[in-house]
């Protein structure tokens, strides 16, 4: 069964900093592209950010590109997203999703975590 | 501030067929990009519900389909039942945003 778990949610004060992580479980993480989406409260869906299988290859919204991060260690498994210069307007719940890998070039994110939820405020 | 445009909301009564639609541009739909279907319960993560444009991953049921047409999607909920009711979501590839969601539209079940 595949699992995304995110972890390292919280709350920060604007300015500060917070990683998040993905554990991922049931599938061969390495050959799947990877993804961040997130939702402020009551909002709807924002893509944030897509690194491919091998990392090689990263994307970015222009509304986090310069701040934000994102990582992969196939070893363990697992997907990050760095988040600096935080923002009131970075609070969101973020997910992490697998790309089924369908589209070049598009994701197409048929996995998806529950969700963690980061709160930008003083 | 999203480039596809939904329908806040749609209501139909159990058994019905209700549409959503999905209106973007020559920069996105327009151009050929494949457009796919979220579909969020209240309090869940969301879940893919169709993929480049009509197709349905395994175990989505054949009441949902979607096609394309032009710079606009649709997706067609028929046979619309209780547990239908739910945030529905597009998206699609914009040349100047790259991934791009819908602005979302919430289906109620009469």
């Amino acid at each position: 069964e595949v699992q995304l778990v995110e972890s390292g949610g919280g709350l920060v004060k604007p300015g500060g900093s917070l990683r998040l992580s993905c554990a991922a479980s049931g599938f061969t993480f390495s050959t799947y592209s990877m993804n961040w989406v997130r939702q402020a409260p009551g909002k709807g869906l924002e893509w944030v950010s897509a690194i491919s299988s091998s990392g090689s290859y990263i994307f970015y919204a222009d509304s986090v590109k310069g701040r934000f991060t994102i990582s992969r260690d196939n070893a363990k498994k697992s997907l990050y997203l760095q988040m600096n210069s935080l923002r009131d307007e970075d609070t969101a719940v973020y997910y992490c999703a697998r790309d089924l890998g369908v589209v070049r070039g598009q994701p197409v994110l048929d996995y998806w975590g529950q969700g963690s939820l980061v709160t930008v405020s003083s | 501030q999203s480039v596809l445009t939904q329908p806040p909301s749609v209501s139909g009564a159990p058994g019905q067929r209700v549409t959503i639609s999905c209106t973007g541009s020559s920069s996105n739909i327009g151009a050929g990009y494949d457009v796919h279907w979220y579909q969020q319960l209240p309090g869940t993560a969301p879940k893919l519900l169709i993929y480049s444009n009509s197709n349905r991953p395994s175990g989505v049921p054949d009441r949902f389909s979607g096609s394309k047409s032009g710079t606009s999607a649709s997706l067609a909920i028929t046979g619309l039942q209780a547990e239908d009711e739910a945030d529905y979501y597009c998206q699609s590839y914009d040349s100047s945003l790259s991934a791009s969601f819908g602005t979302g539209t919430k289906v109620t079940v009469l």
